[in-house]
């Protein structure tokens, strides 16, 4: 079952406004990550965000991280139309054997109009 | 290109053939892991290895399905008497343990469809 679930499902901006998605998950964990899919394609890694961290920059991207409430969000500003894709926020269940499977929620699909 | 590379990139076969995808991973990376998605929803997890030694299967893994990675470096990933419900993009991540977490690096997929 998919732990992380994206809020909103579709999202729809005109180019040079900002994008927000949201996602939640459910038990306790020790970092949230976020992937851009563009369609058709396999998975990028945008970034990683520790479970002692509360926000995270990279570019032009900020993720936030609020443990209790079990929840992140990722804002994408300032937008292009090269940012229209699929976001999914995923959490790492971590086994004793080492490794960890990600569970992925949903996702949010952008679409970033010119 | 130093990325994860998965082959083929698209798969049509009838019900009831086998199928056969081939994921080399990043160099350096001893984990690799094998997810599963379908049209709409996140990719799921479907096994994972360290190495040689496969650690983790998921309960999606029918007996249909089997994965090897021999000598630690590329892994296979077989479908026996496909179903249209295995109809789906077939992901692989590899990854390394680092000081900032087990960051995966997934592949472009392997669309499979089953008519």
């Amino acid at each position: 079952s998919q732990q992380g679930e994206e809020d909103p499902q579709a999202l729809s901006i005109q180019e040079g406004e900002n994008a927000t998605m949201n996602c939640s998950y459910k038990t306790s964990i020790n970092n949230l990550q976020w992937y851009r899919q563009n369609s058709g394609r396999g998975l990028v890694h945008l970034i990683l965000i520790r479970s002692n961290e509360r926000e995270k920059h990279s570019g032009r991207l900020r993720v936030t991280l609020d443990t209790s409430k079990k929840s992140s969000s990722l804002l994408i500003t300032a937008s292009r139309a090269a940012d229209t894709a699929s976001y999914f926020c995923a959490t790492p269940h971590v086994w004793e054997t080492s490794g960890s499977r990600l569970t992925f929620g949903e996702g949010t699909q952008l679409t970033v109009n010119p | 290109d130093t990325g994860v590379s998965q082959d083929p990139r698209h798969k049509i076969t009838k019900r009831g053939q086998n199928v056969t995808f081939r994921c080399d991973p990043i160099s350096e990376h001893n984990r690799l892991y094998w997810y599963r998605q379908t049209l709409g929803q996140g990719p799921e997890f479907l096994t994972y290895f360290q190495n040689e030694a496969q650690l983790e299967k998921s309960r999606l893994l029918s007996d249909r399905f089997s994965a090897e990675r021999p000598k630690g470096s590329f892994s296979t990933l077989e479908i026996q008497r496909t179903e249209q419900g295995d109809s789906a993009m077939y992901l692989c991540a590899s990854s390394t343990r680092t000081g900032r977490g087990d960051t995966q690096y997934f592949g472009p997929g392997t669309r499979l469809t089953v008519l």
